[in-house]
Formats: C-alpha cells, sequence, structure tokens
C-alpha cells in the first residue's frame, strides 16, 4: 500500500518552455503532498507544502510565480515548472503521507528534467 | 525552525562491519525522527523510523537510538553487505528537513 506515482519519470525541454509534473497517490488519499528538488550529490531541499483545495506554502527562497503548485484533489498534485531554464535542470521528486501529524513519507520515483 | 546536522557525509566499510551515521537536531520539540535509503537515481525508501517516546528501535540488521537530551539519533547497519551501499538521510519532525545525506560504501 501507501503507492505515489510521479509521472514523467523524465523531461527534456527547451529554455523557456514550461513543464508539469504530476504526483499521484494510487491507493490512499493525500491532503498534504510535499515537493523537493534534488540536485546530483545533494540532499533532498523541501521546495513547497501542497495542499488540497489551498494554495501551496512555499520554502524561503522558492519562486511561487515559477514553480507552480496545483493540488485540486486528494490524490492529485502538480508542479509546473514555467519558462524553464538550464539552471532549472534538476531531480524533482514528491512526497505524501497516508496519516496525519508525524506519519512516514511516500514518496514517488522522481522527475529528472533537463533544460537545453 | 529545524535544523539537521548529519555525519559523516561519507562512510567506506568492509562487508561485515557496522556502519554508524549520527545526526543532530536543533528543536527540542521535534519528536519524529525517520531514516531513509537512496539509491543512485531512485527515490528515497523509508527504512527506519523512531518517535521520542522511545530510546531505540531494532529492525532485523538496522537499529535507530535516540538521545533526546542530547538532541541526536543514530542509524546502526551491523553486518554490512553490498546491496547497503547508497545514500542514507535523516530528518526530523516528519521529514521537512533532511539531513545532508551519507554515502555509504560497502565493499566485499
Amino acid at each position: 500500500g501507501a503507492v505515489v506515482s510521479q509521472h514523467p519519470s523524465w523531461v527534456i525541454c527547451k529554455s523557456g518552455t514550461s513543464v508539469k509534473i504530476e504526483c499521484r497517490s494510487l491507493d490512499f488519499q493525500a491532503t498534504t503532498m510535499f515537493w523537493y528538488r534534488q540536485f546530483p550529490k545533494q540532499s533532498l531541499m523541501l521546495m513547497a507544502t501542497s495542499n488540497e483545495g489551498s494554495k501551496a506554502t512555499y520554502e524561503q527562497g522558492v519562486e511561487k510565480d515559477k514553480f507552480l503548485i496545483n493540488h485540486a484533489s486528494l490524490t492529485l498534485s502538480t508542479l509546473t515548472v514555467t519558462s524553464a531554464h538550464p539552471e532549472d535542470s534538476s531531480f524533482y521528486i514528491c512526497s505524501a503521507v497516508t496519516g496525519t501529524g508525524n506519519s512516514p513519507l511516500h514518496f514517488g520515483n522522481g522527475t529528472r528534467l533537463t533544460v537545453t | 525552525g529545524e535544523n539537521v546536522e548529519q555525519h559523516p557525509s561519507t562512510l567506506s566499510v568492509q562487508e561485515g562491519d557496522s556502519a554508524v551515521i549520527k545526526c543532530t537536531y536543533s528543536d527540542s520539540a521535534s519528536n519524529y525522527f525517520p531514516w531513509y535509503k537512496q539509491e543512485l537515481g531512485k527515490r528515497p525508501q523509508l527504512i527506519i523510523d523512531i518517535r521520542s517516546n522511545v530510546g531505540e528501535k531494532k529492525d532485523q540488521r538496522i537499529a535507530v537510538t535516540l538521545n533526546k537530551t542530547a538532541k541526536h539519533f543514530s542509524l546502526h547497519i551491523t553486518e554490512t553487505q553490498p546491496e547497503d551501499s547508497a545514500v542514507y538521510f535523516c530528518a526530523a519532525e516528519g521529514a521537512l528537513i533532511f539531513g545532508k545525506g551519507t554515502t555509504l560504501s560497502v565493499s566485499s
């Protein structure tokens, strides 16, 4: 149980275009999902907390207008990287919790974004 | 806010040896401390977690100890195997704040 599916697993796009990444909880409802960014050989950096039916909470330094998050249902959150640039190239990964309070995270497979 | 420090950043051991990774945290109100294992290009996976009402938890070759007074917790892997080679992350309070990771290499 507690499967999180993330799509696409990799994407290559041209500079200036937008890319949408989907994160789905397949067998549970996730009122809260998290989006992380991970550079090579580095840790996961929390970008934002996605709450179903409300605006996402962004971490300091993360541009909300560049990284658009939508959590329209209890099983789907999307991250759109707008006007992507080469410096946005990274591994993006989502996660969700099955319970309230402190619970283990269940991660998606991640999306390798390359902006050319 | 919470700050998590993880050491060492790299750790090389021989197969069969034990490996210990330590983390410290700053927020005394933190109550949940998970450990994740991440293989190259893959998702992190929970391997063990501990809550503040216990001092130690064990699952086969993996154990975690927690010292709330000193605000540190450690991952212990015994009888290491090559497939234990990966990056290990500690986290505090629901894993919103991750340590920088430890790259464990187990050589046979």
